[in-house]
C-alpha cells in the first residue's frame, strides 16, 4: 500500500518563506508521480494550486510554487500571508490512482 | 464558470446503498475524465473512482472496490457514484471532482453532498 507523507504542521512567520514536503514511504518523488498541491480552508472543498509539479493553477497568485527537492515534491511558499493558514495536501498518482497525503496544517504566526 | 453540483447525500444505515449524483456545467462534460473524491469528519481527502470520458475506463480506490460502481450520462452531464454495503467508515463528504486532462490531477472541485452512515 501506497503511503504519501507530510508534515502534519508547520509554522511561518507573516512575510517568511515556508516549504512543505510530500514524500513516499517507499521510494522517491519523481515528475512521473504527477504530483499537485491543493489547498483547503475549513469548511470549504480544496482548491487546486500546483499541478504537474510545478505549474500554478490559474488564479494562484506567484507565491506559491512547486518543485522536486530531492526525493519528495514541495510546495514553497514565499511570503506568506495570513491567510495562507489552512490545510495543504499534495496528492501523487501511483499508477492504480491517486493517494492524498496525511496534510499540513500551515500556521501563520 | 464551471459549477458542479452534487446531490444524493444523507444519513444511510450501516449495510445500505446510496446513490450521488453530480451536475456538471460550464464545461464540456463528454471532454474529461471525472473522479469522486471523499473526506471523513476531520481527515484527508481520500480518492475513490475515477471514469474515463466516454464512461469504458473505470478506476477505484480499494477502500470501494466491489461494492461502487461510477457511471455518467454525457447526454446530461450528470456523474454518479453507487455505493453499497455502506460502514460507519463510510461517513465523509463526498466530491465531485473535474479532471485536468492530461495532468493526472484534480482541476475543480464541487462544494460536496454529506454521507452519513449510522444506526
Amino acid at each position: 500500500q501506497t503511503v504519501v507523507t507530510q508534515e502534519p504542521s508547520f509554522s511561518v512567520s507573516p512575510g517568511g518563506t515556508v516549504t512543505l514536503t510530500c514524500g513516499l514511504s517507499s521510494g522517491s518523488v519523481s515528475t512521473n508521480s504527477h504530483p499537485s498541491w491543493y489547498q483547503q480552508t475549513p469548511g470549504q472543498a480544496p482548491r487546486t494550486l500546483i499541478y504537474s509539479t510545478n505549474t500554478r493553477s490559474s488564479g494562484v497568485p506567484d507565491r506559491f510554487s512547486g518543485s522536486i527537492l530531492g526525493s519528495k515534491a514541495a510546495l514553497t511558499i514565499t511570503g506568506a500571508q495570513a491567510d495562507d493558514e489552512c490545510d495543504y495536501y499534495c496528492v501523487l498518482f501511483v499508477g492504480s490512482g491517486w493517494v492524498f497525503g496525511g496534510g499540513t496544517k500551515l500556521t501563520v504566526l | 464558470e464551471v459549477q458542479l453540483v452534487e446531490s444524493g447525500g444523507g444519513l444511510v444505515q450501516p449495510g445500505g446503498s446510496l446513490r450521488l449524483s453530480c451536475s456538471a456545467s460550464g464545461f464540456t462534460f463528454k471532454d474529461h475524465f471525472m473522479h469522486w473524491v471523499r473526506q471523513a469528519p476531520g481527515k484527508g481527502p481520500e480518492y475513490i473512482s475515477t471514469i474515463g470520458s466516454n464512461g469504458e475506463t473505470t478506476f477505484y480506490a480499494d477502500s470501494v472496490k466491489g461494492r461502487s460502481t461510477i457511471f455518467r450520462d454525457n447526454s446530461k452531464n450528470m456523474l454518479s457514484l453507487q455505493v453499497s454495503s455502506l460502514r460507519a467508515e463510510d461517513t465523509a463528504v463526498y466530491y465531485c471532482v473535474k479532471d485536468r486532462s492530461g495532468t493526472w490531477s484534480f482541476d475543480f472541485w464541487g462544494q460536496g453532498t454529506l454521507v452519513i452512515v449510522s444506526s
